[in-house]
């Protein structure tokens, strides 16, 4: 069955600092990979997706993200953290038809000034 | 104005009651889904439609109904509200399958506590 991982529940930078979050799936067919993030009272707004082709992929927002299907692996990076990036980011996996994405649990982000 | 709009945006209920929660979308998508998400827990697919006269149970559909009244509307029903259904419940949308139509987009939520 599809599931996701997202090791971390809470990550903490420092404003200006990079920011990697991390996202493992697994799923029985070719994936259909997604970044969503949620602001606090919001719902969730898709930051990037990979269907195929290029492994890296640019989303909104100065983020981008690579997928390496030799890890499983779909992590999300942004160079310079923003204040405005405190967050909640869901990476999610899903099939053709769209009627199966499964998303993780989250990771929090937390922007120090 | 909104897309994908959900009233009400907080209920608060008692065990037992009947609540009904609306979706309605001005995107024009023909699949819509139902949502909840609690925490620790990412987000759960309970049921989905592909267009008005189909519906399909999600991973978590025990304990809830949905009515597609409309290719616009899509409401989620719990018939007698229990506590740990006390959750963030989110609708989202979707164009016809294939790639590049893959991405949903989604409501603001509704805040419901069950008492």
């Amino acid at each position: 069955a599809q599931s996701v991982t997202q090791p971390d529940i809470h990550i903490t930078v420092s404003e200006g600092a990079s920011l990697e979050l991390r996202c493992n799936y697994s799923y029985g067919a070719t994936p259909y990979l997604f970044w969503y993030v949620q602001s606090p009272g919001q719902g969730l707004q898709l930051l990037l997706k990979y269907f195929s082709g290029d492994t890296l992929v640019q989303g909104i927002k100065g983020f981008e993200a690579e997928f390496k299907r030799s890890q499983s692996s779909f992590n999300l990076r942004k160079p310079s953290v923003h204040w405005s990036d405190a967050a909640e980011y869901f990476c999610a996996v899903g099939g053709y038809n769209n009627n199966d994405m499964r998303f993780g649990a989250g990771t929090r982000l937390t922007v120090k000034p | 104005d909104a897309d994908v709009t959900q009233t009400p945006r907080n209920r608060i209920t008692k065990t037992g009651k009947r609540i009904m929660l609306e979706c309605s979308q001005t995107k024009g998508h023909d699949r819509m889904y139902w949502y909840r998400q609690d925490p620790g827990l990412g987000l759960r697919l309970i049921y989905y439609s592909f267009d008005v006269k189909d519906i399909n149970k999600g991973e978590i559909s025990d304990g809830y109904s949905v009515s597609r009244q409309a290719q616009a509307k899509f409401s989620l029903s719990l018939e007698s509200a229990i506590p740990n259904q006390t959750a963030l419940y989110f609708c989202a949308t979707a164009g016809r399958s294939g790639p590049g139509y893959n991405e949903q987009f989604f409501g603001p939520g509704t805040r419901l506590t069950v008492l």
